[in-house]
């Protein structure tokens, strides 16, 4: 079935430098590609998103990279900040219906 | 975007028992989903709330272990039947169709369940 590898698992960075987080799908009809940021015990947050007609998208410090037709896309955080450890989660849609599924996560933590 | 609520915040359950969750959204919404997250964990799609008609599961869920309502655009019922101590998770609803873009997906808080 349809599957969203995310890299790496963990990611610990010193306060201002970059943090990138990677993922691949398996769905090459998938078009859409949100980020959620998680902290402890609170819901996923909606983070920025990508849909498959661009490639880069930037808000502030995030930005987004879409590769198609390596079926990748990435997550860039710079000049980090203490606010910015939490849980990654990236997604892709698959199907119709708005449905989407979810990498694993990467715990990022911000070293001071 | 909408708001949503889900009741209850967190329960604990007996094994054997069962637990209706709530999820409230204070505006019409297109899609609703149920989704469950293990401690540490990602989250997983249990099903599409389906308004007026059966939910649609995913592989490894079935409707009796989880019932699911949605009985207008606005609320929807996930119940965890005969529950076990696997069951434990935070259970989560989300919806899309609020705002302009209209898939994209916003979560409730969560329901947190423990099942001794």
């Amino acid at each position: 079935g349809e599957n969203v590898e995310q890299h790496p698992s963990t990611l610990s960075v010193q306060e201002g430098d970059s943090a990138v987080i990677k993922c691949t799908y398996s769905d090459s009809a998938s078009n859409y590609f949100p980020w959620y940021k998680q902290e402890l015990g609170k819901r996923p947050q909606l983070i920025i998103d990508i849909r498959s007609n661009v490639g880069e998208k930037k808000d502030q410090r995030i930005a987004v990279t879409l590769n198609k037709t390596a079926k990748h896309f990435s997550l860039h955080i710079t000049e980090t900040q203490p606010e910015d450890s939490a849980v990654y989660f990236c997604a892709a849609s698959i199907g119709r219906d708005d449905k989407i599924i979810f990498g694993k996560g990467t715990r990022l933590h911000i070293l001071p | 975007s909408a708001v949503i609520s889900q009741k209850p915040s967190r329960d604990i359950c007996q094994r054997g028992t069962s637990l209706t969750i709530q999820c409230q959204v204070d505006s019409q919404v297109t899609m609703m989903f149920w989704y469950r997250q293990q401690p540490g964990q990602s989250l997983t799609l249990i099903a599409t709330a389906n308004q007026g008609s059966e939910a649609t599961y995913e592989s490894g869920f079935v409707i009796d272990k989880f019932p699911i309502s949605r009985p207008n655009l606005t609320f929807s019922t996930l119940t965890v039947s005969n529950m076990s101590p696997e069951d434990s998770s935070i259970y989560l609803c989300s919806v899309t169709g609020t705002g302009y873009l209209t898939d994209t997906q916003y979560f409730g808080p969560g329901t947190r369940l423990t099942v001794l």
